[in-house]
């Protein structure tokens, strides 16, 4: 059975701050790993994929892979409230059942 | 570019009552296609996928089916609703297996 785990939150985070959202994973076999952000409502929307154990950087999103831990991890560098919604970490073994989300983490930008 | 269209957007349907959800893709060839359910502060369920025209894999047992009757329609169907269906319904689709998916617009059902 393949696990994606997150805190659910609610994570509260003042403006202009660095939001640091953490995921675990259980399968080791596990290839891609993606961040989705999903806003009240609405459908999730795909904000960052990393393949690589390392940092990806893209604009404000950092997203960190550390495949030994088992550990994925997104940073929201100068976090504004439109970045207030909850995140998904999503993983992928590479078959053709897709993805494996987790829960997600509800994140709260104070203005 | 690749669009994906859900309908309906919403839906209030009864007890016993069948279901037809639709899912369409634009600007792409033989994606991969999946149907998924968010239930009200929950995660997201896998319920089918498919890889091609006809081809359809269960990850549910459950009263609900699901078609591909063309390389980029993918349709979700009951014959009878329970109340334990409603939720979200979200369509995605990915170039290939284990890429990153995108998600469309989605439908919320409910069901009384």
């Amino acid at each position: 059975q393949k696990e994606v785990e997150q805190n659910s939150g609610p994570l509260s985070v003042p403006e202009g701050a660095i939001a640091s959202l953490n995921c675990t994973y259980s399968d080791r076999g596990s290839q891609s790993f993606f961040w989705y952000r999903q806003y009240s409502g609405k459908s999730p929307e795909l904000i960052m994929f990393i393949y690589s154990n390392g940092d990806k950087e893209d604009g404000r999103f950092t997203a960190q892979l550390n495949k030994a831990s088992q550990y994925v991890s997104l940073l929201i560098r100068d976090s504004q409230p439109s970045d207030s919604a909850t995140y998904l970490c999503a993983v992928s073994g590479g078959g053709a059942d897709g993805l494996t989300f987790g829960k997600g983490t509800h994140l709260i930008i104070q203005p | 570019s690749q669009t994906i269209h859900q309908w309906p957007a919403t839906l209030v349907q009864p007890v016993g009552s069948p279901l037809s959800l639709e899912c369409t893709v634009e600007g792409t060839s033989n994606p991969n296609l999946y149907w998924y359910r968010q239930a009200a502060g929950r995660g997201l369920q896998l319920l089918f996928y498919s890889v091609g025209i006809g081809q359809i894999s269960s990850e549910v047992p459950q009263n609900l089916s699901a078609s591909r009757p063309q390389d980029r329609q993918f349709i979700l169907s009951s014959k009878k609703l329970l109340l334990s269906d409603s939720g979200f319904y979200l369509c995605a689709w990915s170039y290939n297996s284990g890429y990153e998916q995108y998600f469309g617009p989605g439908t919320r059902l409910t069901v009384t």
